[in-house]
């Protein structure tokens, strides 16, 4: 199975400052058709996950343009450009090359200072 | 617009069985399929298998092959995920999520498993 090795675990943040979480894969998240399933997720607290990020750098819809995510091979990165009070919440790397299983990583939670 | 609605939180006695639903509307039923997902309490998120709501194939995590089923009714546009021999470690939120890059997410079924 790949692991999912996300860094920070806890990331207290300054309203209006940038937050980044790294994500780390056991191997390469390039699948055979060139494309890399690497997704992002938020959980705000007493919510389901909502997708942010697919493919590494896609954005879902409704999705703010502060969220940005970027990364190739193993080695990925959420950026928040600016957090806002909404922001708050645990978010998930997931990879959806290697399957099965569907694997996320530990989650990092974003919390205000 | 895409909703995944699931039913309401069950409470079970350990070695039961619990069957969680999952209603599907604003899309094309038969053209996706739908995961089941479960997050214990104050826990990350762990995939537990699939169904092909087209043909009826599932994939099930080898964790719980041997107790979970998957099923769907094409008539009413619905996934049923029943696990069986329930003990209190399977006491979580369970979802049901639309396709591999989980897309969209149902509200959750909290599954409470107590003696």
């Amino acid at each position: 199975d790949v692991v999912m090795t996300q860094s920070p675990l806890s990331l207290p943040v300054t309203l209006g400052q940038p937050a980044s979480i790294s994500c780390r894969s056991s191997q390469s998240l390039v699948y055979s058709d060139g494309n890399t399933y690497l997704h992002w997720f938020q959980q705000r607290p007493g919510q389901s996950p909502r997708r942010l990020i697919y493919k590494v750098s896609d954005r879902d819809s409704g999705v703010p343009d502060r969220f940005s995510g970027s990364g190739s091979g193993t080695d990925f990165t959420l950026k928040i450009s600016r957090v806002e009070a909404e922001d708050v919440g645990v978010y998930y790397c997931m990879q959806s090359t290697h399957w099965p299983p569907w694997t996320f990583g530990q989650g990092t939670k974003v919390e205000i200072k | 617009q895409v909703q995944l609605v699931q039913s309401g939180a069950e409470v079970k006695k350990p070695g039961a069985s619990v069957k969680v639903s999952c209603r599907t509307s604003g899309y094309t039923f038969t053209g996706h399929y739908i995961h089941w997902l479960r997050q214990a309490p104050g826990q990350g998120l762990e995939w537990m298998g699939w169904i092909g709501c087209s043909s009826g194939d599932t994939n099930y995590t080898q964790k719980f092959h041997d107790r979970v089923t998957m099923t769907r009714d094409t008539s009413i546009n619905t996934v049923y995920m029943e696990l069986s021999r329930l003990t209190s470690d399977d006491t979580a939120m369970y979802y049901c999520a639309r396709d591999g890059a989980f897309e969209n997410w149902g509200q959750g079924t909290l599954v409470t498993v107590s003696s």
